[in-house]
């Protein structure tokens, strides 16, 4: 069985603060790794996404994840937020075999303050 | 035109009342999804399907049926609704190919029984 958990309910950080969302995974096999995002009133959209090879991954709009096997995590970070950052965000894990039945984890609410 | 399209956006229903979640998609894949979003648990699939003639219960499927009418249409029904199947469903897709190694969702219905 696999399960997620995002450490972390709600992040309120300062615009052009650094920020860092948690998330840790168990699983018995080898899984993929996913970042989706939910803006207000908006359906889910992938920001990133971890397959294999090198363990950093990169979104378009500057955030970063790295997995790290030996502590099952996966955790976001962007060096500098914007209020256009304000989302929902989720981390989620899938077998190999099948990327779209996921295992999310609870979801961390980013509040971006001017 | 969004890939994965979801109707209604919103609805409000009585307890007892039938309710059909309908959702129709572009992106040609062979498997859909439905899912279930509460505040606080993140999202949890209900039922996903690989093909027309291959359905799966997913984690949470009391209460809910589903059909698959065609390739490119999944629809979610329930059969009588009651006040705690209040929430936000998500429909997705994903590739079997390979090709694309992420799902797509939909814009998401938020459903009210009342």
């Amino acid at each position: 069985a696999q399960s997620v958990t995002q450490l972390d309910s709600q992040v309120p950080v300062f615009e052009e603060a650094p920020v860092e969302l948690r998330c840790n995974y168990s699983s018995s096999v080898s899984v993929y790794l996913f970042w989706y995002v939910q803006y207000p009133n908006q359906g889910l959209q992938l920001l990133l996404k971890y397959l294999s090879g090198s363990t950093l991954v990169e979104s378009i709009n500057g955030f970063e994840a790295e997995f790290n096997k030996s502590q099952t995590s996966f955790h976001l970070r962007k060096p500098s937020v914007h209020i256009s950052d304000t989302a929902e965000y989720f981390c989620a894990v899938s077998s190999l075999s099948n990327t779209g039945k996921l295992i999310f984890g609870q979801g961390t609410t980013l509040q971006v303050k001017p | 035109d969004a890939d994965v399209t979801q109707t209604p956006r919103n609805r409000i229903t009585k307890t007892g009342k039938r309710i059909m979640l309908e959702c129709s998609q572009t992106k040609g894949h062979d498997r859909m999804y439905w899912y279930r979003q509460d505040p606080g648990l993140g999202l949890r699939l209900i039922y996903y399907s690989f093909d027309v003639k291959d359905i799966n219960k997913g984690e949470i499927s009391d209460g809910y049926s589903v059909s698959r009418q065609a390739q490119a249409k999944f629809s979610l029904s329930l059969e009588s609704a009651i006040p705690n199947q209040t929430a936000l469903y998500f429909c997705a897709t994903s590739d079997a190919t390979g090709e694309e190694t992420e799902a797509f969702f939909g814009q998401g219905t938020r459903l009210t029984v009342v």
